[in-house]
């Protein structure tokens, strides 16, 4: 399986820029794409797609949030970071038919 | 508009069975992949089982491979799960989603809470 390892948490402040990442033990790309999502969930909420393909941003999500990387390394990238993202972030890999999460993010303000 | 509403957790002994749903609506629910995603308390997100189109090839994931059965109906609109042989380490909150053609899973339910435990 391809495992996605994400940093447990990440503490910015307001205004400022947030950059979460993400690291497969395998590579995602294929036939010119990267097979890697990223979505937010708050709690007690159903998690939200952000970016897509890498970085293709979603329907209805602000040009804040940025998606880039290939292969094995990616980021998503808040800016600037307002206080309703406070919410944890996942990238998801879709690269082969068995789909796998990193553990998530939890992004919070200083 | 997309919604996905998802029914039928609840409490369940260990070793027992329980089959959720899922009703879609606002797309042609024929035209997506759909899979089941879970999310124990206070994890992170796991996928379940993901459904072809039209029902003929089903993947699973290998904590559920044996004991989880996913199904469709496409006439129905309607996505299911049939849980058998549960574990306490089942329990989560199940959500369904749609797999968009770009592989990304684009909606999702709200979930439904799936207890295990005697």
């Amino acid at each position: 399986d391809i495992v996605l390892t994400q940093s447990p948490a990440l503490a910015v402040s307001l205004g400022q820029r947030a950059t979460i990442s993400c690291k497969t033990n395998q590579n995602v790309d294929y036939y010119g794409n990267s097979y890697m999502h990223w979505y937010q969930q708050k709690p007690g909420q159903q998690p939200k797609l952000l970016i897509y393909l890498a970085s293709n941003l979603a329907s209805g999500i602000p040009a804040r949030f940025s998606g880039r990387g290939s292969g094995t390394d990616f980021t998503l990238t808040i800016d600037p970071v307002e206080a309703d993202d406070t919410a944890t972030y996942y990238c998801q890999q879709s690269r082969n038919l068995t789909w796998t999460f990193g553990g998530g993010t939890k992004l919070e303000l200083k | 508009e997309v919604q996905l509403v998802e029914s039928g957790g609840g409490l369940v002994q260990p070793g027992r069975s329980m089959k959720l749903s899922c009703a879609a609506s606002g797309f042609t629910f024929s035209d997506y992949y759909m899979a089941w995603v879970r999310q124990a308390p206070k994890k992170g997100l796991e996928w379940v089982a993901s459904i072809s189109y039209e029902g003929s090839s089903t993947y699973y994931g290998d904590s559920v491979k044996g004991r989880f059965t996913i199904s469709r109906d496409n006439a129905k609109s309607t996505l299911y799960l049939q849980m058998n042989s549960l574990r306490s380490e089942d329990t989560a909150t199940y959500y369904c989603a749609r797999w968009a053609t770009t592989a990304e899973f684009d909606y999702w339910g709200q979930g439904v809470m799936v207890t295990v435990s005697s």
